[in-house]
């Protein structure tokens, strides 16, 4: 069955500590996404990735950082330096031309 | 800058009403739109998507463009209670990757 897993489902994390989450997909999709939703509030784009070993970043990068290293793969680590992580943090992945997003289930981050 | 506009609402219609969910977009140059739906704490669903060159009709759901006013609408026909959700509205230019999202509008079918 095709699709984007996202992994865990729910996060905290402890003061000064980097957490990495998880983004899979098995639909052949070029490019990929993360975004961070913040209740009532819409999807700011973080990093996104057209191509392996290539991404960008996106509106709110700053405190966070990505991989490329596998097609399938996006993982997103949040740093020490994001004061303010708490988060639905949401991978997307699309084919090229204008083809829509899909998202994952979404990982809830908090801190404890 | 981009930006992609929707009424927060909440819009409230009664069950088996038609709801009408609109979009205003700045860039002239958008040539895709998508819609999804995203229930309270749950990620977003694709429900349907739009090229510049015409309206799409999918079961209860049509999406229309008019480009000449720069706004994109979601119909949703015999809505249920089950439509009750935020719907987001996404707005992609030719040649870029990355789409443009609206802050959503949520809608509340009440029986």
């Amino acid at each position: 069955d095709g699709g984007i897993t996202q992994s865990p489902k729910y996060l905290f994390r402890k003061e000064g500590q980097n957490v990495t989450l998880s983004c899979e997909q098995n639909l052949n999709h070029d490019a990929m996404y993360w975004y961070r939703q913040d209740p009532g509030q819409g999807l700011r784009l973080i990093y996104y990735s057209q191509i392996v070993n290539d991404f960008q970043k996106g509106d709110i990068a700053e405190g966070y950082s990505v991989s490329r290293e596998k097609k399938e793969s996006f993982p997103l680590t949040v740093t020490s330096a994001q004061k303010n992580p708490t988060a639905f943090y949401l991978c997307a992945s699309k084919t090229g031309g204008n083809q829509p997003q899909h998202f994952g289930d979404g990982t809830r981050l908090s801190i404890l | 800058q981009k930006e992609v506009e929707q009424n927060s609402g909440p819009l409230s219609v009664p069950e088996g009403a038609i709801a009408s969910l609109n979009c205003t977009y700045s860039d002239r140059g958008s040539q895709s739109f998508f819609w999804y739906r995203q229930y309270s704490g749950k990620s977003p669903e694709l429900i349907m998507f739009i090229y510049s060159n015409g309206d799409k009709e999918d079961g209860r759901f049509t999406a229309q463009l008019n480009k000449a006013s720069q706004y994109v609408s979601l119909l949703i026909r015999d809505s249920q209670p089950s439509d009750s959700a935020t719907y987001l509205c996404a707005v992609k230019s030719g040649g870029s990757y990355i789409p443009t999202f609206g802050r959503g509008t949520s809608l509340i079918v009440h029986p």
